[in-house]
């Protein structure tokens, strides 16, 4: 079985750019997460959609910040504009079921550079 | 307050020592622990789910405490295979987890 996929795996751009990251899920997962860890900070929860609906956006730090799962399946998470604070790694992570003893899986991860 | 306290450490053990770790957590309606391991520059990985009768995974063992909302994590024998960053994370409510800043450990030969 495929993992979580995400891409780029590294990013650099430019403050004022626009950065697009990109989650595939493991397939038949309705639950999608992002998560973000900035340096020296603990990982924190961005944003949760169960197939495409937005069923938690709580965690997203401000309207810069646009993430979409069109269709259910894969998801990307757009900022624009890139801020220098924006800098971290991003983390995508699904699951199947809202089970209490449940963990999920992540992804390897994007590593956002924004200079 | 962060919703889940971890020592940083580092711990640095030789081979076969065994190790403990500690976490707490701030809300008293959290419904889910679990350890996480991560590699330098990889994901977390699910290590193990922790319950409250404390279960065990051969030479690891996990340990929750409600009361205290206390959750530990054992490790013994330690190998050089089991450096790494260990996370303490915490589900509260249907979906967030909340991470511990994570607790390095580092086996010596």
């Amino acid at each position: 079985e495929a993992g979580v996929t995400q891409f780029p795996s590294h990013s650099v751009i430019e403050k004022g750019q626009t950065v697009t990251l990109r989650c595939d899920p493991i397939s038949g997962h309705d639950n999608l997460y992002w998560y973000r860890r900035v340096m020296g900070k603990e990982i924190k929860f961005l944003l949760h959609f169960v197939k495409e609906s937005k069923q938690d956006e709580s965690g997203m730090p401000n309207n810069r910040f646009l993430a979409e799962r069109t269709g259910g399946t894969y998801s990307t998470l757009k900022v624009q504009p890139a801020e220098l604070e924006d800098s971290g790694v991003y983390f995508c992570a699904s699951s199947q079921t809202f089970d209490r003893g449940y963990g999920y899986t992540f992804g390897s991860g994007t590593r956002l550079t924004v200079v | 307050r962060k919703e889940v306290e971890q020592d940083p450490g580092p711990f640095n053990v030789p081979e076969g020592a065994t190790v403990a770790f500690n976490c707490t957590y701030s809300n008293s309606a959290s419904q889910s622990f679990f350890w996480y391991r991560q590699d330098c520059r990889k994901e977390p990985k699910l290590l193990m789910s922790v319950y409250s009768s404390g279960n065990e995974d051969g030479r690891f063992t996990a340990q929750l405490n409600r009361a205290s909302q206390y959750i530990s994590l054992l490790i013994r024998d330690s190998k050089l295979s089991d450096s790494a960053t260990y996370l303490c994370v915490v589900r509260t409510g249907a979906n967030n987890l909340f991470f511990g800043t994570g607790t390095r450990l580092t086996v010596i030969p």
